[in-house]
């Protein structure tokens, strides 16, 4: 069974604070992904990574940076961070194989509030 | 990358049938369709996937239709773990990327 762990599940910050979200997976996958949820957006994808210290931005990149120090870890970092990015963060790892394109494997996910 | 439309809400029994609709008229002849599902405070669930015809696995079956304009994800035998929301995707062959839209919302009641 593929295997996405993110840490911590919650995090409490304060506003103009740093924050990294940290995600691991075992499934020696290439592709991971860093998307957020909030309510009535479903997912919008934040950053993703094709491979170690390779990082791209994804729909809604602002504020956020990303960094892929290895296949096994991905961390989503916020500089100076902001109530509006109080939100319930997830990050996925993905392969591509066989016919179609990627299954992606999530993790719990991170509940960011920002006061 | 195709649009999809689903059906925001569905009810269903435990033990019934659940069939869940997906429109995607724009559909490229590169597109693949995915079904995920997503449980509270967890992170979206892969179901299946389909090109065209009709696809089963362990979990669910998926029927696609003959010009590719519409999918139905079938769950048997629904229970109450079958609560959830269920993302119908459409995304290119190597695609980076999988774009979730709002879903389905399944209730199911004993």
């Amino acid at each position: 069974e593929a295997a996405v762990t993110q840490s911590p599940r919650n995090k409490v910050a304060v506003t103009g604070g740093k924050v990294t979200l940290s995600c691991n997976q075992t499934n020696n996958h290439n592709n991971m992904y860093w998307y957020r949820q909030d309510t009535g957006h479903g997912l919008r994808l934040i950053h993703y990574s094709y491979g170690a210290g390779s990082t791209e931005k994804g729909d809604i990149p602002d504020g956020y940076k990303a960094s892929r120090p290895s296949q096994e870890n991905f961390s989503l970092i916020l500089e100076l961070a902001t109530p509006s990015q109080t939100s319930v963060y997830f990050c996925a790892s993905g392969r591509t194989g066989g016919a179609g394109a990627e299954t992606l494997y999530f993790g719990s996910g991170t509940r960011l509030t920002v006061l | 990358l195709a649009k999809t439309t689903q059906p925001p809400s569905m009810e269903a029994y435990e033990g019934q049938e659940v069939n869940v609709s997906c429109s995607h008229t724009n559909i490229a002849t590169s597109e693949y369709i995915y079904w995920y599902r997503q449980v509270p405070h967890q992170g979206p669930q892969f179901i299946i996937q389909g090109y065209k015809d009709y696809v089963v696995n362990e979990v669910a079956s998926l029927f696609i239709s003959a010009d590719r304009k519409l999918s139905t994800l079938s769950l048997p035998w629904v229970s109450l773990r079958d609560a959830a929301v269920y993302y119908c995707i459409v995304t290119d062959i190597g695609s980076w990327q999988l774009i979730f839209g709002s879903g389905t919302q399944l209730t199911v009641m004993p």
